[in-house]
C-alpha cells in the first residue's frame, strides 16, 4: 500500500531564503508526482508536475526533483516571499488515476 | 492552462437536506472526474471517480447512495450529499484530467472546492 509522508509538517522561515519541502513514498510503482498548493479555505493549485520518466521540473523560482528509486521528491523553492506562505502538498499517482496525498507543509514566510 | 470550475464555493444546509455539487471542466472535455474530500487539518481523500456515461467507482468507505455521483457529460459530473448530517461537513474538491490534441500530460486540474457546512 502507498504511503505519502511530508517533512516537515510546518515550517518557517525569514523571507528571502532558499527552502526544501520533502515528500517520501513508498512504493516507487507510480506514474508520477504532482505539486500542489493550498491556500487556507481554498482550493488546490497545481505547481509542478514530474512524470516518472523525469527527474526534475522547474516553473519560475520552483524545482521540483523526483527519485524514484529512493521514494523522494523535493520541492526547492528559492528566494522565499510572503505570497509563498501556504500548505504545500505532493501527490503520487498510479497508472489508474488514484492519488494518494502527504498530509502536507504549512510553510510561513515571515516578512 | 486547463480550469475546472466548482460550484458552490460554500454552501450552508440543515440536517436531512440534499446537496448538489457541480463540477466542469471549462476548456476542456474529461472523460474521469475524480471527487475527493478533505476534513480540517487531514489530507484529501478519494471519494470516487467518476466516469463519463457509466457509474462512478466509489472508494471504500464511501457511501454511494448518500454520494451520488452523476457525470452525463464529458464537461459536467455533480456530487449530490443526500440526507446531509453534520458529520457530512467538509470541503470537497473535484478534479479532471487534463490534456489538448489527443496528449495526455497526467496531471489534474482541481476545481476551487466546495465548503459545505450541515447544522
Amino acid at each position: 500500500k502507498q504511503e505519502v509522508t511530508q517533512i516537515p509538517a510546518a515550517l518557517s522561515v525569514p523571507e528571502g531564503e532558499n527552502l526544501v519541502l520533502n515528500c517520501s513514498f513508498t512504493d516507487s510503482a507510480i506514474y508520477n508526482l504532482q505539486w500542489f498548493r493550498q491556500d487556507p479555505g481554498k482550493g488546490l493549485t497545481s505547481l509542478l508536475l514530474i512524470q516518472s520518466s523525469q527527474r526534475e521540473q522547474t516553473s519560475g523560482r520552483l524545482n521540483a526533483s523526483l527519485d524514484k528509486s529512493s521514494g523522494r521528491s523535493t520541492l526547492y523553492i528559492a528566494a522565499s516571499q510572503p505570497g509563498d506562505s501556504a500548505t504545500y502538498l505532493c501527490a503520487v499517482r498510479h497508472s489508474n488515476y488514484q492519488l494518494i496525498w502527504g498530509a502536507g507543509t504549512k510553510l510561513i514566510i515571515k516578512p | 492552462g486547463a480550469v475546472v470550475s466548482q460550484h458552490p464555493s460554500w454552501v450552508i444546509c440543515k440536517s436531512g437536506t440534499s446537496v448538489k455539487i457541480e463540477c466542469r471542466s471549462l476548456d476542456f472535455q474529461a472523460t474521469t472526474m475524480f471527487w475527493y474530500r478533505q476534513f480540517p487539518k487531514q489530507s484529501l481523500m478519494l471519494m470516487a471517480t467518476s466516469n463519463e456515461g457509466s457509474k462512478a467507482t466509489y472508494e471504500q468507505g464511501v457511501e454511494k447512495d448518500k454520494f451520488l455521483i452523476n457525470h452525463a457529460s464529458l464537461t459536467l459530473s455533480t456530487l449530490t450529499v443526500t440526507s446531509a448530517h453534520p458529520e457530512d461537513s467538509s470541503f470537497y474538491i473535484c478534479s479532471a484530467r487534463g490534456g489538448s490534441g489527443g496528449t495526455n500530460t497526467g496531471e489534474l486540474f482541481f476545481g476551487e472546492g466546495s465548503r459545505l457546512t450541515v447544522l
